[in-house]
């Protein structure tokens, strides 16, 4: 699986766009870019995920990079119930394969 | 649908205790696993299983045993605790096919002393 850089912490002003940037520079053609959050101690959950095009969901955004490099999971009106650790990861569309968490980005939405 | 269940809760062991971590999912995913996260740091995959009958090992397996009889059930045997077990472990389950979305139960946050 590809590896995956993110920074290990942001804040943000409640009711701003949360951009949560991530690396994934060695990123294969056919890997999918995940993104999970994890609010405080709960199990993680899925958000967004997507491969070349950009996407939206009823919880966020997901821009890929032309040349899927990085990547931007966009919060548009982040609450603070948004506060967590967010993950990105990146592996193959292939069914069995495994995700991989690393330590993912604090986000701190702030009142 | 209830999704994804862990019991216990919380569980306090003594060093070279064994116990089982039970996980049930109600959803019919073939796919299950369980992952471990110690403070501050990402989920670790201990082991994990695409079918009834059939296991694999995940990045950190040792010391850990799964078994998986039916879909519905993926329990992880501690067989001898020890301190560096101490964590807060996550079983998780999912469809087969795109977008292999993960449900992850609420946790069991273990203790060996």
């Amino acid at each position: 699986d590809a590896k995956t850089t993110q920074p290990p912490s942001m804040d943000c002003a409640e009711g701003r766009a949360a951009n949560l940037p991530c690396n994934h520079s060695t990123i294969s053609g056919n890997e999918y870019v995940y993104w999970y959050r994890q609010i405080h101690s709960q199990g993680p959950q899925y958000i967004i995920h997507g491969l070349k095009n950009n996407e939206t969901n009823e919880m966020a955004s997901l821009i890929i990079t032309e040349d899927r490099k990085s990547s931007t999971l966009i919060l548009p009106h982040a609450t603070l119930r948004d506060t967590a650790v967010y993950y990105c990861i990146v592996r193959p569309d292939n069914y069995g394969q495994n995700f991989v968490f690393g330590p993912g980005t604090r986000l701190s939405v702030l009142p | 649908n209830a999704g994804v269940t862990q019991t216990p809760k919380f569980q306090v062991l003594k060093t070279g205790q064994s116990m089982t971590l039970q996980c049930a999912q109600d959803m019919n995913h073939e796919y299950m696993s369980w992952y471990r996260q110690d403070p501050g740091m990402g989920l670790r995959l201990i082991h994990y299983s695409v079918g009834a009958g059939i296991t694999d090992q995940g990045e950190v397996p040792n010391g850990y045993n799964v078994s998986r009889s039916t879909t519905e059930d993926f329990p992880l045997r501690l067989l001898s605790a020890a301190p560096s077990q101490t964590s807060v472990y996550f079983c998780a389950s999912s469809v087969t096919h795109p977008p292999y979305e993960q449900y992850f139960g609420p946790g069991t946050r273990l203790t060996v002393t």
